[in-house]
């Protein structure tokens, strides 16, 4: 266990459906990151928060929406997904951002967009 | 711009020979090097990091990468595979300038150790 967490594990969606990603880290990090990883692609940086303001927003398309209430706790909000975004959604954490600190990576959700 | 590459997409060895998975990148800035493992169905793993200290990097389980600037690459290299050594292993290069963070991840060497 990395002390990283990502509820639900699997889920499956429709593409007029609505759902959230959850992850909650238990390290007392004050950054953290959702990335896409698919098949065949490198993983791909989706958002950073630090100190939980938003600082990257890497072209991501407006239907993946992030939250960030507190520093242990970060969502990814989704609606009207497309099925290219089949894909595992994986959560880290850092002690903060920047170049140096190493994250540490929840075990990840499968998305599945029927 | 940043990237990364790594020069092989699988390799396979004998248990108890040595491994190499080699790793290039290309940076603007002064990069923090890393490598993380991903288990079948597990989230990633850092086995080792480079940040502008010593260029010979030692990690977990036995593996260590060197620094080369001149070369622009950071292998990864093990002594003597284990069969637990069986995964996929990402090379990462990441730079912080202007307060923006750049993470860039290669597109994976995947093990396989033979009995």
């Amino acid at each position: 266990e990395t002390g990283v967490t990502q509820t639900p594990r699997h889920l499956v969606m429709g593409m007029t459906n609505k759902k959230s990603l959850k992850c909650e880290q238990h390290l007392g990090h004050n950054a953290m990151y959702w990335y896409k990883q698919s098949a065949k692609k490198p993983l791909e940086l989706m958002f950073v928060y630090n100190f939980k303001e938003q600082t990257e927003n890497n072209s991501v398309p407006s239907r993946f929406s992030p939250e960030c209430p507190n520093s242990s706790h970060l969502f990814l909000h989704l609606h009207t997904l497309q099925p290219e975004d089949s894909a595992l959604y994986l959560c880290a954490s850092s002690q903060q951002a920047g170049s140096s600190y190493e994250q540490y990576f929840g075990p990840g959700t499968r998305l599945t967009v029927t | 711009a940043q990237s990364v590459t790594q020069l092989d997409s699988h390799v396979s060895v004998s248990e108890g020979t040595p491994v190499l998975l080699r790793c290039n990148y290309s940076s603007s800035y002064s990069p923090s090097l890393f490598w993380y493992v991903q288990h079948p169905n597990k989230g990633l793993q850092l086995l080792l990091k480079y940040t502008s200290a010593a260029t010979l990097v030692k990690g977990i389980n036995g593996f260590e990468a060197e620094f080369k600037k001149s070369e622009t690459s950071f292998h990864l290299t093990k002594p003597s595979a284990h069969m637990s050594d069986a995964a996929e292993y990402f090379c990462v290069v990441s730079t912080f300038s202007g307060g923006y963070q750049k993470v860039t991840f290669g597109t994976g060497t995947k093990l396989q150790v033979i009995p």
